[in-house]
């Protein structure tokens, strides 16, 4: 049984260019979530997402970031017009029911994404 | 927002040497989380206690909740090579997305 899969492993973009990052739970999971995690911090939520809905998106900037978790594939974190301060390495986890006590949340190997 | 307070934030030992490491946070939360974290991976979840005063071992890491809700700590005995990472803990509160706030790690170096 494979585990969370994000890619790219490594993303480099120019300021302004836009971010498309990809996370695949892990099989049976419908519960993803999104972190994000700058040098020498612990992760900061962004957002949860079961498919097709968006369950809480509360860590999330509200311009320029947007995520989906469509009904088919892959969750996608979408950055648009990046600027420096958006490098970071940005985690997926997946759980396969909803948050809650007794609830593990398995994380992917994350994105390091770097903008110039 | 609640604010954990991790230490200490590095550590620089001899192998066989035990690690304590803890959390503290300025509320209460439900579950207590330790996860360890290998360059260029995710993290992993190591022990979750689920009541305070809980004691629970995973091998060589014992992990307690603290009786006030408010604080963890996670030790490490016998350390090997291997123990090297990024030790982070979180603290999750029932009710609303139980989303984990997490700590900003320490950072455990293990010298041969």
């Amino acid at each position: 049984n494979a585990g969370v899969m994000q890619n790219p492993r490594h993303l480099v973009r120019r300021r302004g260019q836009e971010a498309r990052l990809r996370c695949s739970p892990m099989k049976g999971h419908s519960h993803v979530y999104w972190y994000r995690q700058l040098p020498e911090e612990g992760l900061k939520f962004m957002v949860y997402l079961q498919k097709e809905n968006i369950i809480d998106e509360s860590g999330m900037p509200k311009e320029r970031f947007s995520a989906e978790f469509p009904k088919e594939g892959p969750s996608i974190l979408r950055i648009q017009q990046v600027v420096r301060g958006d490098s970071a390495a940005y985690f997926c986890a997946s759980s396969p029911i909803a948050a809650g006590d007794y609830n593990e949340q398995f994380f992917g190997p994350g994105t390091r994404l770097t903008v110039l | 927002g609640q604010q954990l307070n991790q230490s200490p934030q590095s550590m620089f030992i001899q192998e066989g040497e035990d690690v304590s490491m803890n959390c503290t946070s300025s509320s209460i939360f439900n579950t207590w989380l330790w996860y360890k974290q290998d360059p260029g991976e995710g993290p992993v979840l190591l022990i979750a206690l689920y009541k305070a005063g809980e004691l629970t071992s995973n091998g060589r890491l014992t992990a307690q909740f603290g009786i006030t809700r408010k604080d963890s700590f996670l030790n490490i005995s016998a350390s090997i090579p291997s123990d090297v990472g990024i030790y982070f803990c979180a603290g999750q509160l029932s009710g609303g997305s139980y989303i984990p706030t997490f700590g900003r790690g320490t950072s455990l170096i293990v010298h041969p």
